[in-house]
This record gives structure tokens, sequence and C-alpha cells, in this order.
């Protein structure tokens, strides 16, 4: 099947730091990817949706000026997290949609799991 | 807003018994839903798919049943093994392929 490559798939930072995660589709095209939080022992929760060549879409109660996201090119779409904070820690997702729709055309990267000390 | 929840946080079977994962969703609009099984520091893994046209569909080990009537969906996994160990979400699809996940639950296989 499909593969998402997510990069780092963890990491670990100082307070203030800003953390870039790489999402990239390794044999299709995405014109749509999804960044996801989990926090442990909780689900998936949405934060945004990335659309290449235009503005992502954030959910309600997501700041797009903390959480950064570009998605230059149908294969990769990044997700920066500015000035981290511990409270941003937790366990980030991407998914990426391939061409033909579907449920089953969502593809989900390994995680990165981000630690703000 | 609309949600998608679990009724169980937690379900321990054991090897070779049948395994009935639960999942209530709120928005009655809802046309498509998913399963996925997420194992530990990984992210989610398609398990299987159903439209809302449809009350009951079929793969290798697992079934998924919809009733829509009481806006209920259910993940069937028979003869449990140990590598089917891991964390259970139900999701909704609301257009666009944006996914809405539920709570999910933790689904133990002991020996």
């Amino acid at each position: 099947g499909a593969v998402v490559s997510q990069h780092p798939s963890w990491v670990i930072c100082k307070s203030g730091t800003s953390v870039k995660i790489e999402c990239r589709s390794l044999d299709f095209q995405a014109t749509t990817m999804f960044w996801y939080r989990q926090f442990p022992k909780q689900s998936l929760m949405l934060m945004a949706t990335s659309n290449e060549g235009s503005k992502a879409t954030y959910e309600q109660g997501v700041e797009k000026d903390k959480f950064l996201i570009n998605h230059a090119s149908l294969t990769l779409s990044t997700l920066t997290v500015t000035s981290a904070h511990p409270e941003d820690s937790s366990f980030y997702i991407c998914s990426a949609k391939a061409v033909g729709t579907g449920g089953e055309k969502l593809f989900f990267g390994s995680g990165t799991q981000l630690s703000v000390l | 807003g609309e949600s998608v929840g679990l009724h169980l946080p937690t379900l321990s079977v054991q090897e070779g018994d049948n395994s009935i994962i639960n999942c209530a969703y709120s928005n009655s609009a809802s046309d498509y839903f998913i399963w996925y099984k997420q194992e530990s520091g990984k992210g989610p893994q398609f398990i299987i798919d159903i439209r809302s046209n449809m009350d009951k569909r079929q793969g290798q080990r697992v079934t998924v049943l919809l009733n829509k009537t009481v806006k209920h969906l259910s993940l069937q996994i028979a003869a449990t093994q140990p590598g089917d160990s891991a964390v259970y979400f139900c999701a909704e699809n609301e257009d666009t392929d944006k996914l809405i996940f539920g709570t999910g639950t933790r689904l133990q296989v002991f020996p």
C-alpha cells in the first residue's frame, strides 16, 4: 500500500525553540494532508487540513501562528511548532489523501513524539 | 459539536475468542465510517470501512456492523490473536475526507 513517511519520529527540544515535522507521501501524490495531535491515552484530534498550494484550514481552537503548516508540493507537508512550550508536548500524526477519494485512500504517517523541556 | 464516541475504554479477551468493539456516533448525516487500529507509538492503520447504505461488511477476520437507527457501529474480530492487541478507533468521515475520531478502545488479548 501507499506509504506516508513522517520525520522525525521523536524530538526533544528546549522551551522557546521551534520544531519542524515533515510528512511525505512516498509513492503517490497527495493534494490534501491532515495534521492531528494525540495526547496519551486519548484520541486523535484534527488540527488542520493542508492543501497543496493554498493556505491550511485550521480547526477551531488551533492557533495558526503557533502551528505553521506549509504544503508546497504534492508530496510534502510540514508542520512547524513555533516557540514550543511543555504543553505542546504531544504525539503529532499526519495523514495524506491519495487522489481517488474514499477513506481507504487516507494513509497515516507513523507519528512524531514531541517532548518540550 | 458532533462527536463520535465509544462505550468501553478497555476490552480484555482470551486468545481465540471473538472480540466486539462498539462505537456510537452522533451525526446522523455521516455516511462513511472507518475502523482503525493503532499500536503504541505508531500511526493509525486502516482496518475496514463501511458506507451508510450498508449494514454489514466483512473482511479477513473482521466484520463491521452499522445500525443507523441507533447510530451505532461495531467491529467484530474473530479468533482474536495477541497481535490484535492495540487501541481501536472508529472514525466518521466528514466531507473532504476530514476524519472525526472516537475516543478509542484498548483491546488486550491474553493467552
